[in-house]
């Protein structure tokens, strides 16, 4: 079956603009979480979806992040005013149940570059 | 709170040869625990699990026991293969306290012919 897709999978945006970035989960998972992966850096979670609400916002690193869910299936991370600090792989992830023992299925990610 | 402790790489080992690679966790529930693996230009995948105490997961001759004594988690395969070139987390999840996942840091495995 699908996997998790993410789009687009490159973005290159001027330091100061908006971007959208897009994650079509695995259809009948109820959680999705976004993070983000810096180069030959770990995983920094950024926020959990459950369903359509998001119960662990705690990751967002500023004012300038924010996401949604709609219908319990894609999400949109949104970046306001990007700065070059924010130049990373946006990963998406989903899970049947959230956590526990399911697993997580990875996207591709979106490669984000501020210039 | 919970957190996963992983061996810093990055690490480089000649086909053929025993790989271990170390992981420890704080939890203040019961957690499932995760290996995953990111190949190179690919996205990460589930490598293996185990969900309670003593339990052990294995995939593609890897192999993990979770061990709550010593709240570790250690990744080992008997034999590497250049293939098995990749970075390697290591993973919880708590239902208990939430439905973060919590990741290592990663640890960069290099296999040379």
């Amino acid at each position: 079956g699908a996997g998790v897709s993410q789009s687009p999978s490159n973005k290159v945006t001027e330091k100061g603009k908006d971007v959208e970035l897009r994650c079509d989960p695995i259809s009948g998972h109820t959680a999705l979480y976004w993070y983000r992966q810096s180069l030959g850096q770990g995983l920094e979670f950024l926020i959990y979806f459950q369903g359509n609400s998001a119960p662990d916002k705690s990751g967002l690193p500023s004012d300038r992040f924010s996401a949604e869910r709609t219908g319990g299936s894609v999400s949109t991370l949104t970046i306001q005013r990007t700065q070059q600090e924010d130049s990373a792989v946006y990963l998406c992830a989903s899970s049947l149940y959230g956590a526990g023992p399911y697993e997580q299925y990875f996207g591709p990610g979106t490669r984000l570059t501020v210039t | 709170g919970n957190s996963v402790t992983q061996m810093e790489g990055p690490v480089t080992l000649s086909e053929e040869a025993f790989l271990t690679i170390n992981c420890t966790y704080t939890a203040t529930g019961y957690p499932s625990l995760f290996w995953y693996v990111q190949y190179p230009g690919e996205g990460l995948q589930l490598l293996l699990k185990a969900t309670k105490a003593d339990d052990k997961g294995s995939n593609k001759g890897f192999e993990a026991t979770y061990r709550k004594e010593t709240t570790s988690f250690h990744l080992e395969k008997g034999s590497v293969q250049v293939s098995d070139s990749a970075v390697y987390f290591c993973a919880l999840s708590d239902q208990d306290t939430g439905n973060q996942f919590y990741f290592g840091t990663g640890t960069s495995l290099t296999v040379i012919p």
